[in-house]
């Protein structure tokens, strides 16, 4: 069965440009979350998905975006990108029956220059 | 708001050394506790422990959770030059009410080990 997967890998943008991340989750899964990892620090909660509907959200300012679409997969978008926001950028998918249990994607390394 | 404190931060050790890495928290509504191992990116899940006492364990590595004192330890013995990650401890808490509450990780900053051979 295939993990979660995350596309691009890498990504080099400048300051002001926006960037879309996408996320596929584990097949069965129907909870998406976002979470922005920094060098030297753990991941942060950015936002949670279910059921194509925002269920939370950290403490993000509004550049932050995302969207969860029908068969589940997911969109991260970041606008007006500034320097701090260079980060390892995380989807993890959960079950209903298990929401304690998320399973993460590779990332994506996003680095704004 | 919830918080989880990972200590030490660093660790150097050698092979066939024993470590203990240790998490501290405070969170609303406590679920569960997860250790995770990062490596070259995404976290992989070790353990998750939900009741105080009963200690998981796979292979050389170890856990367990006390839920009086809101902290958890992990142990790996026989430390192997594969064990060197960074190890994640993160807390889930439950957020909101009824069909929309949802399980929301805050994770600690993390311990990074070192093994040398």
């Amino acid at each position: 069965d295939a993990g979660v997967t995350q596309s691009p890998t890498h990504l080099i943008k400048t300051r002001g440009q926006h960037v879309t991340l996408r996320c596929s989750p584990i097949s069965g899964h129907k909870s998406v979350s976002w979470y922005q990892q920094v060098l030297g620090q753990g991941p942060q909660f950015i936002f949670q998905y279910y059921e194509k509907e925002e269920r939370g959200r950290g403490n993000f300012p509004d550049r932050f975006s995302a969207r969860q679409f029908p068969n589940y997969s997911s969109e991260l978008n970041v606008n007006a990108l500034l320097l701090g926001d260079s980060a390892l950028y995380l989807c993890a998918s959960s079950s209903l029956g298990r929401p304690n249990e998320q399973f993460f994607g590779p990332g994506t390394r996003l680095t704004v220059l | 708001e919830d918080k989880v404190v990972q200590s030490p931060l660093s660790l150097v050790v050698h092979e066939g050394d024993t470590v203990t890495l240790n998490c501290s928290y405070e969170v609303t509504n406590f679920r569960s506790l997860l250790w995770y191992k990062q490596e070259k990116k995404a976290p992989t899940f070790l353990f998750m422990l939900t009741s105080s006492g009963i200690e998981k364990k796979s292979g050389r590595l170890s856990s367990i959770l006390d839920k009086k004192e809101l902290f958890s330890i992990l142990n790996i013995t026989a430390t192997q030059t594969g064990d060197s990650a960074i190890y994640l401890c993160a807390v889930v808490g439950l957020v909101g009410a009824g069909g929309t509450s949802y399980g929301k990780l805050t994770f600690g900053q993390g311990t990074i080990l070192t093994v040398h051979p």
